[in-house]
């Protein structure tokens, strides 16, 4: 998985409590991102970042919050979670000097119940 | 609004047929196209497009783009059922701190 790892890997929650989701690379790229996935809806991007402390949002970034301290570290915040963000969460990283090709973590499965 | 969508949305196959899938765009300041595979974990990197007519090849696999009718195919010839994933295309802007766009997916059983 390119030397990204997220965590967890599961994760069942109740409505209305906050949920913190991890991704951490070894590449030393500069850009990563915060992806879900639904039936139907094929990857969706939430936020991404472009350097340390650099973040804007993506298209269904409503709900979720992230910060990136450290290269090697971006982080989801659900503040409040409700039933509608269980999904399957992906981070990806990428270089500008590959093109733009973006590599995958191997994913979180969140419920909210 | 910049689309992207992928047809069929599902097929079904016997092992050595060949598959064609499609994957049309419309965007602003088109850059690349990219398919990756999916098989119930992290998608992974099949091949990236940026010039019309020029087929990528990795194996069994194939892959060409069409700037003028804005669409790509992905080809799979003589199908395994190691094939059977769900395929994804996504495109990237020339502007737009590398983020891509995804199509739905195609999900593609090959049957023994």
């Amino acid at each position: 998985d390119a030397g990204i790892t997220q965590s967890p890997r599961h994760k069942v929650t109740e409505t209305g409590t906050p949920v913190t989701l991890r991704c951490h690379q070894t590449e030393n790229h500069r850009y990563m991102y915060w992806y879900r996935q639904d039936p139907g809806h094929g990857l969706r991007l939430i936020h991404y970042s472009y350097g340390v402390k650099d973040t804007d949002k993506g298209e269904v970034s409503d709900g979720y919050s992230v910060s990136r301290s450290k290269t090697e570290d971006f982080l989801l915040t659900l503040e409040s979670a409700t039933s509608s963000q269980t999904s399957v969460y992906f981070c990806a990283i990428s270089e500008s000097t590959n093109g733009g090709i973006q590599y995958f973590g191997a994913g979180t499965r969140l419920s909210v119940l | 609004e910049d689309k992207v969508v992928q047809s069929p949305l599902s097929l079904v196959v016997h092992e050595g047929d060949t598959v064609t899938l499609n994957c049309s765009y419309e965007v602003t300041n088109f850059r690349s196209l990219l398919w990756y595979k999916q098989e119930k974990k992290a998608p992974t990197f099949l091949f990236m497009l940026t010039s019309s007519g020029i087929e990528k090849k990795s194996g069994r696999l194939s892959s060409i783009l069409d700037k003028k009718e804005l669409f790509s195919i992905l080809n799979i010839t003589a199908t395994q059922t190691g094939d059977s994933a769900v395929y994804l295309c996504a495109v990237g802007k020339g502007d737009s701190w590398g983020k891509l766009q995804f199509g739905a997916g195609t999900q593609v059983v090959v049957t023994p």
